[in-house]
């Protein structure tokens, strides 16, 4: 799976969106983007993922950019519970494989 | 629908002894994996069972096991405890239609 490369951390105000950025330039064609995020000692919690077109749910939206090295994670409108370490991953969706996690970015929402 | 459920949520144990967690997946899901996340190291996968059978290995001592049952539930078994095994253990589950990974809530152990 392509390596991914995030800040180590962000500050974002409280209502403001936040904007995650993810570069992942060796990225190949049938691999994924995902996003995760983990709120302190809980499990992870599934964000979104998109192979190339950008996707939105009702969390945030996803933005791949069209070469697909870059993509960047929105939460519209960030509140204080936003909180957490976001994890940007790339993978093959092949079964049995598994999830790489990276050091991820801290996100802070900050009142 | 419920969610990944692992069971206890934390656990202290001594060093030598031996450990099962276990994890129920979410209802309909067949795949299980397992990871490890310490402070140091992070995020790692450990295992990952589908259908009774263990189909990816991740890179830990042969101490660490697993198993999976016919209604998909999964246990994890740390023998020999050591120091550095303290830590958060996560389970995930995935449906055959989606390679989209669900978290469970975790199992904290402390090993003194």
């Amino acid at each position: 799976d392509a390596k991914t490369t995030q800040p180590t951390s962000m500050d974002c105000a409280e209502g403001r969106a936040a904007n995650l950025p993810c570069n992942h330039s060796t990225i190949s064609g049938n691999e994924y983007v995902y996003w995760y995020r983990q709120i302190h000692s809980q499990g992870p919690q599934y964000i979104i993922h998109g192979l190339k077109n950008n996707e939105t749910n009702e969390m945030a939206s996803l933005i791949i950019t069209e070469d697909r090295k870059s993509s960047t994670l929105i939460l519209p409108h960030a509140t204080l519970r936003d909180t957490a370490v976001y994890y940007c991953i790339v993978r093959v969706d092949n079964y049995g494989q598994n999830f790489v996690f990276g050091p991820g970015t801290r996100l802070s929402v900050l009142p | 629908k419920a969610g990944v459920t692992q069971t206890p949520r934390y656990l202290i144990k001594t060093r030598g002894q031996q450990v099962t967690l276990s994890c129920s997946p979410i209802s309909g899901h067949r795949s299980v994996s397992w990871y490890q996340q310490t402070p140091g190291q992070g995020l790692q996968f450990l295992f990952e069972y589908f259908s009774e059978t263990q189909r990816n290995k991740g890179n830990f001592p042969g101490r660490f096991s697993g198993r999976q049952f016919s209604n998909s539930r999964s246990e994890m078994n740390v023998s020999t405890l050591e120091l550095g095994d303290s830590a958060l253990y996560l389970c995930a589950s995935s449906s055959p239609l989606s390679e989209t990974q669900y978290f469970g809530p975790g199992t904290r152990l402390l090993v003194l």
